[in-house]
């Protein structure tokens, strides 16, 4: 596609709900990365895939959140048993080059803006 | 791990004026130096980058320099307009790819 592709563009969910967010790299990008972003604040690495491979995962806060990207193309990242907490933009992005320092930097999607209740 | 700090929080200019945010980060073997523009609701979408090879780039309105024995980085934008009001954020990364954030800048641009 023309740019990178998140959905849901929003999601509420009840505090101890399971969610799965959906990411839709740019044909062809090697890399993808997720992000979370919390009101006001720079977004904050949570994981990185090459392909299918998670390179690093580091960033996950638990482990109650999980990322696959089985097929080196679309990525979803889950969330188990939401707690309020949790409640942010996820942003996923994508990078033609390995590691994002190629020469378009990363591209972002729009986000899923998750609300825990 | 890497920490990447901005400063000011907020800036405000008047329309056509220059501003500069600056940014430091911590580690010497980070050597790529993105500036994301965001504006509400939207995603971040990259305006300049520089790598650790060079000091300055230029881009129309918009430059950046590195300063890289300070570990400093600066974003510059002349003339200004109201539309280059938004959040502005700093990254840095190194070998292991992630980018890390600063906590972004607010620019006003007062009509």
């Amino acid at each position: 596609g023309a740019g990178v592709s998140q959905s849901p563009r929003y999601k509420v969910a009840k505090r101890g709900q399971d969610v799965a967010l959906r990411c839709d790299p740019i044909s062809g990008h090697v890399s993808l990365f997720w992000y979370q972003q919390a009101l006001g604040q720079g977004p904050e690495f949570l994981t990185y895939f090459q392909n299918e491979a998670q390179l690093d995962k580091s960033g996950l806060p638990s482990d109650r959140f999980f990322a696959e990207r089985p097929e080196g193309s679309v990525s979803t990242l889950k969330i188990q048993r939401t707690q309020q907490e949790d409640s942010a933009v996820y942003l996923c992005a994508s990078s033609l080059n390995q590691g994002g320092r190629g020469g378009n930097g990363y591209t972002f999607g729009s986000g899923t803006r998750l609300t825990v209740v | 791990g890497e920490n990447v700090e901005q400063h000011p929080s907020t800036l405000s200019v008047q329309e056509g004026d220059s501003a500069v945010i600056k940014c430091t980060y911590s580690d010497s073997a980070s050597n790529y130096f993105p500036w994301y523009k965001q504006e509400l609701g939207k995603r971040p979408q990259l305006i300049i980058d520089i790598r650790s090879n060079v000091g300055e780039k230029k881009d129309q309105r918009i430059a950046v320099t590195l300063n890289k024995t300070a570990k400093h980085f600066s974003l510059h934008i002349t003339e200004t307009q109201p539309e280059d009001s938004a959040v502005y954020f700093c990254a840095a990364s190194g070998a292991n790819s992630k980018l890390t954030f600063g906590k972004g800048i607010t620019l006003s641009v007062r009509p």
